[in-house]
């Protein structure tokens, strides 16, 4: 039963439109993460956040930006879409001193 | 850095036949290892971990050992069936950091 939350699942949205995907936990972690998954599977870390106010860039760069103004709340935003922001978008979290992370369902994102 | 080389798929069984999944890892010191699973359209889940050398993780009837001599991690299951079609990735995580470290996942798919 996932305890951590991302909405929406499947969104198909024009080019230059501005989103925001949706990440929420309840279980009181303080390490959030974004993840890029490619259609070969391979997972990119695009965003990690080691608590409040504090954010950080991944391995892979990317043009989405991301917000923990709350511990629970995780949100993922794009300004401007574009077809080759089309991919899964993972989120998850951890604990400190707890190896493992958490994940949410995804966000299938399709931009046309 | 650290990094995880994990066997390139597909793989592709029939039911009741004998998985090995290899994943090897380089890395410093004495990471904790895990093993993921990705069910179509899902999130990752965590299968399985070992947190130190000669440690065996187990989990519906998957196992694999931690071997520090040969920094290997190897998935095995004694008799797969179709419910087990799945991507797997192997991880790491250094100690002092918790973020983990994938392989490219192998996609698993079991016929009847």
């Amino acid at each position: 039963e996932a305890d951590i939350y991302q909405t929406p699942r499947y969104l198909v949205i024009g080019t230059g439109k501005k989103i925001t995907l949706e990440c929420s936990q309840t279980m009181g972690h303080d390490k959030m993460y974004w993840y890029q998954q490619d259609p070969g599977m391979e997972l990119h870390l695009i965003h990690y956040s080691y608590g409040v106010n504090s954010t950080e860039k991944g391995d892979l760069s990317s043009e989405s930006t991301v917000s923990r103004i709350r511990t629970e709340h995780f949100p993922l935003t794009l300004e401007s879409a574009r077809p080759s922001h089309t991919s899964q978008y993972l989120c998850a979290s951890s604990r400190t001193g707890y190896y493992g992370y958490t994940f949410g369902s995804g966000t299938r994102l399709t931009v046309v | 850095g650290n990094s995880v080389t994990q066997m390139e798929g597909p793989v592709t069984l029939s039911e009741e036949a004998f998985l090995t999944i290899n994943c090897t890892y380089t890395a410093t010191g004495y990471p904790s290892l895990f093993w993921y699973v990705q069910y179509p359209g899902e999130g990752l889940q965590l299968l399985l971990k070992a947190t130190k050398a000669d440690d065996k993780g187990s989990n519906k009837g998957f196992e694999a050992t931690y071997r520090k001599e040969t920094t290997s991690f190897h998935l095995e299951k004694g008799s797969v069936q179709v419910s087990d079609s799945a991507v797997y990735f192997c991880a790491l995580a250094q100690g002092g950091s918790e973020k983990l470290v994938f392989g490219k996942g192998t996609k698993l798919t079991v016929n009847p």
